[in-house]
């Protein structure tokens, strides 16, 4: 069955800086994949989607990328702001509206 | 538009007991999804609906009931709680790829 590998320890950045956050996933590539938010307490929040023929999108100060050779994804946040930091969800789907969730990174900035 | 809403926001239940989750979205979504997420678990499906009358289920459905009678309301059933069903969870539905999770529910099973 597909596996969804999101780094389990949390990412520490400095204010200002990027933070990257990994999504690696096994076997076959997905029609698409999606990142969310998730603050404690609150359900995930829909942040951008990538489909298996874009290798890359923005938004904002947030950019995704998509690399079906080596099953990865990377996100982006750039000038990082302590209001960034949260738990963030990867999740894949293969051509339906059922997804498969990462079990996520919690991102801290401090200033 | 209040988008997902769930009921309630906590829950104790003894083992044994049975009760019903209640999960409304006022955007017309058609697809509707149950999650629950659990501590290194990630968010794992349970039951999903692609409209009014039809249900399905999802990777840990045992255990849990939904039905579909309207495009509004996606309730889930818990008919004999058990401590492992003791989780968080998340009522989501879908509009174009995108989907908006309700608040969620605090369940605890003693």
């Amino acid at each position: 069955s597909q596996k969804i590998e999101q780094n389990s320890e949390a990412l520490n950045i400095q204010e200002g800086k990027t933070a990257t956050l990994t999504c690696n996933y096994t076997n076959y590539s997905p029609a698409y994949l999606q990142w969310y938010r998730q603050d404690p307490g609150r359900g995930p929040v829909f942040l951008l989607l990538i489909r298996e023929n874009e290798k890359e999108k923005r938004k904002e100060r947030l950019k995704v990328t998509f690399d079906t050779t080596l099953k990865q994804s990377l996100f982006h946040i750039t000038a990082s702001q302590p209001a960034d930091s949260a738990t963030y969800l990867c999740a894949l789907s293969y051509n339906t509206d059922k997804l498969i969730f990462g079990t996520g990174t919690r991102l801290q900035v401090f200033p | 538009n209040a988008g997902v809403t769930q009921t309630p926001k906590f829950q104790v239940l003894k083992t044994g007991q049975s009760m019903t989750l209640q999960c409304a979205q006022d955007m017309n979504h058609e697809y509707m999804s149950w999650y629950r997420q659990d501590p290194g678990m990630g968010l794992r499906l349970i039951h999903y609906s692609v409209g009014a009358g039809i249900t399905d289920q999802g990777e840990v459905p045992n255990g849990y009931n939904v039905s579909r009678s309207t495009t509004e309301d996606f309730p889930l059933r818990l008919l004999s709680a058990a401590p492992s069903q003791t989780s968080v969870y998340f009522c989501a539905s879908t509009s174009y790829n995108e989907q908006f999770f309700g608040p969620g529910t605090r369940l605890t099973v003693l």
